[in-house]
């Protein structure tokens, strides 16, 4: 099946410092990945989607300039989450959707623990 | 919100019992999915049912689904203490290029021996 990866799969960093998670389709092709936010014990919250080669769809309240996106290629999207706060804290899932699924189906990477002290 | 609402939000069973789950969602949809999460980890896609379907197997999952009541059911047959996780409904209303997801609240089973 459809495999996607996540690169950190954990990651603590100081406040301030900005943060890099690649999110990587394996054996197939996407031109759209999602990105997600679960808090503990609490459903995921979708926060953007991002279309290769163009710019990525932010969700309402979530800010654009602190969470950015790049979709490279059709394998590759990555979130940074810039100047982080204690209160970026998360667990970040990504997920691919395949081309040419019958209704689109989305392949979800292992997710980010992002840890910010 | 758009979120769907997930009951009960904690199961908990014995190993060969029954396990069911129901999601009520608020607008109208295209489909309906349903994701298995162990802690910490990412998802597992179930099953999916369009909203022209009113029931699907796969396994020992049966889905069924009533657009009128906006709501949907997860039964979990003979369950093992490997089903203990965190299950999802996620609705998406668009079609196309459009598709997005949007997820329950969840409910969490726990599968005891």
């Amino acid at each position: 099946g459809a495999v996607v990866s996540q690169h950190p799969s954990r990651v603590i960093c100081k406040s301030g410092t900005s943060v890099k998670i690649e999110c990587r389709s394996l054996d197939f092709q996407a031109t759209t990945m999602f990105w997600y936010r679960q808090f503990p014990k609490q459903s995921l919250m979708l926060m953007a989607t991002s279309n290769e080669g163009s710019k990525a769809t932010y969700e309402q309240g979530v800010e654009k300039d602190k969470f950015l996106i790049n979709h490279a290629s059709l394998t590759l999207s990555t979130l940074t989450v810039t100047s982080a706060h204690p209160e970026d804290s998360s667990f970040y899932i990504c997920s691919a959707r395949s081309i040419g699924s019958s209704y689109n189906e989305q392949f979800f990477g292992p997710g980010t623990r992002l840890t910010v002290l | 919100s758009q979120q769907g609402e997930e009951d009960p939000q904690a199961l908990s069973i014995q190993e060969g019992e029954n396990a069911t789950m129901n999601c009520s969602y608020k607008t109208s949809i295209n489909n309906l999915q349903w994701y298995r999460q162990n802690s910490g980890r990412g998802l597992v896609h179930l099953i999916l049912i369009r909203s022209n379907e009113r029931e699907k197997h796969s396994g020992r999952l049966r889905v069924t689904l009533d657009t009128s009541k906006k709501s949907s059911s997860l039964l979990i047959t003979a369950s093992r203490a490997a089903d203990t996780a965190s299950y999802f409904c996620a609705t998406d209303k668009n079609t196309g290029t459009a598709s997005k997801l949007t997820f329950g609240t969840g409910t969490r089973l726990q599968v005891t021996l």
